[in-house]
């Protein structure tokens, strides 16, 4: 039973190139959230989405993010013109809806803007 | 969610009992308090969680008083695999939907 799994692990874009990270849930999970963590800080809440459809993206940037959970495939997270700023950890987690022990976290992609 | 305080660093030997204390005072009457634990370059993980009085597992124990203001999580004979942050979480983490909102976390470092 495969975790969280995130791809890539590291990436590397330079000053206004686009980055998609990818998050495959856990199976049989259908709630998906991304965070963001800045160097030494925590983890900031960014987007949480069921398949299709976006429930709560109160902690996306306003300007150049955005976040899909198809039908089919992985969960992508986008950014768009980046800049140095976008330099972090972003992680994946899914639940599966229920319980109390819902939250699996995966590895994270690790941005470098250069 | 309720506000979560924590130290920002502990040192510790190995064996050792390590105890981290997070202070709540707005808790709510849903919250349950969950610790994570984090690995530098890896995500977090679920330690354990409780509501009230003591909760125990195969990894740590969590010790809720009475006016559940404030957990301690309690590692037990420590060693230097236990360095990592430690986050405090306080809220209705069950639920289908909740966001979870990480402090500093505190930074446990295990020495031999």
């Amino acid at each position: 039973n495969a975790g969280v799994m995130q791809n890539p692990r590291h990436l590397v874009r330079r000053r206004g190139q686009e980055a998609r990270l990818r998050c495959s849930p856990m199976k049989g999970h259908s709630h998906v959230y991304w965070y963001r963590q800045l160097p030494e800080e925590g983890l900031k809440f960014m987007v949480y989405l069921q398949k299709e459809n976006i429930i709560d993206e109160s902690g996306m940037p306003k300007e150049r993010f955005s976040a899909e959970f198809p039908k089919e495939g992985p969960s992508i997270l986008r950014i768009q013109q980046v800049v140095r700023g976008d330099s972090a950890a972003y992680f994946c987690a899914s639940s599966p809806g229920t319980g109390v022990y819902g939250y699996t976290f995966g590895s994270g992609t690790r941005l470098t803007v250069v | 969610l309720a506000k979560t305080t924590q130290p920002i660093s502990m040192d510790s030997y190995e064996g050792q009992e390590v105890n981290i204390t997070c202070s709540h005072n707005n808790i709510a009457t849903n919250d349950y308090i969950t610790w994570y634990q984090q690995f530098p370059s890896q995500g977090p993980r679920f330690i354990i969680q409780g509501y009230k009085t003591k909760v125990t597992n195969e990894v740590a124990s969590l010790f809720i008083p009475a006016d559940r203001k404030s957990s301690t999580l309690s590692l037990p004979r420590v060693s230097l695999s236990d360095t990592a942050v430690y986050y405090c979480l306080v809220g209705d983490v069950g639920a289908a939907g909740n966001k979870l909102t990480f402090g500093g976390g505190t930074r446990v470092l295990v020495k031999p």
